[in-house]
């Protein structure tokens, strides 16, 4: 079982719909982390919190909002997102941020369809 | 910049076959490796670590060591099962950047 829970498990929506992603850890880990991951590829970075505030933005487009409402939450609020934003969504928490020998622990991820 | 190379997969074995998935890195300081693995319809999980050189990394029968010579940290298994059918991710983190993942390799075990 993964500590790190991911809600919904799947989400079908449309173009025009608003709709949150949710993640929570209760492992007591500062630092959490979205990751957009297509069919057959590594997970790509999009954002990362230390310590609840945002600290990495890897350019993602502004219809992904991420917030941190405190150190066990991590939401991502999606609007007006196109066909090529479908894809599986993986939070991940580590115990400090910037420490180099410390794993990141994955959830199982939303899957996205945006139709 | 840093970087992960793995062995273009898929990797197909039979049951109790003994599996090596290559894995080199290109990194200007001394990072910490890992291996992921990820199930179908799954998230990541940590297969094992290795935080400095000569380190050995090993769970549930699979091991590597950090190789700083040949720059490497090959995946290895003695024995495959069905159950270890999944992708592999191959990947290194130095403190203060993000982690950076191998394009993973597929491996199937057939019974």
């Amino acid at each position: 079982d993964t500590e790190v829970t991911q809600t919904p498990k799947h989400l079908v929506m449309g173009m025009t719909n608003k709709k949150s992603l949710k993640c929570e850890q209760h492992m007591g880990h500062r630092a959490m982390y979205w990751y957009k991951q297509k069919a057959k590829k590594p997970p790509e970075l999009m954002f990362v919190y230390s310590y609840e505030k945002l600290s990495i933005n890897e350019s993602v487009p502004s219809r992904f909002s991420p917030e941190c409402p405190n150190s066990s939450l991590l939401n991502l609020h999606l609007h007006a997102l196109q066909p090529e934003d479908s894809a599986l969504y993986l939070c991940a928490s580590s115990p400090m941020p910037a420490k180099d020998n410390q794993p990141q622990h994955f959830g199982d991820g939303t899957r996205l369809s945006i139709l | 910049g840093d970087s992960v190379t793995q062995m273009e997969g898929p990797v197909t074995l039979s049951e109790e076959a003994f599996l090596t998935i290559n894995c080199t890195y290109t990194a200007t300081g001394y990072p910490s490796l890992f291996w992921y693995v990820q199930y179908p319809g799954e998230g990541l999980q940590l297969l094992l670590k290795a935080t400095k050189a000569d380190d050995k990394g090993s769970n549930k029968g699979f091991e590597a060591t950090y190789r700083k010579e040949t720059t490497s940290f090959h995946l290895e298994k003695g024995s495959v099962q069905v159950s270890d059918s999944a992708v592999y991710f191959c990947a290194l983190h130095q403190a203060g950047t993000a982690l950076i993942f191998g394009k993973g390799t597929t491996l199937s075990v057939s019974s």
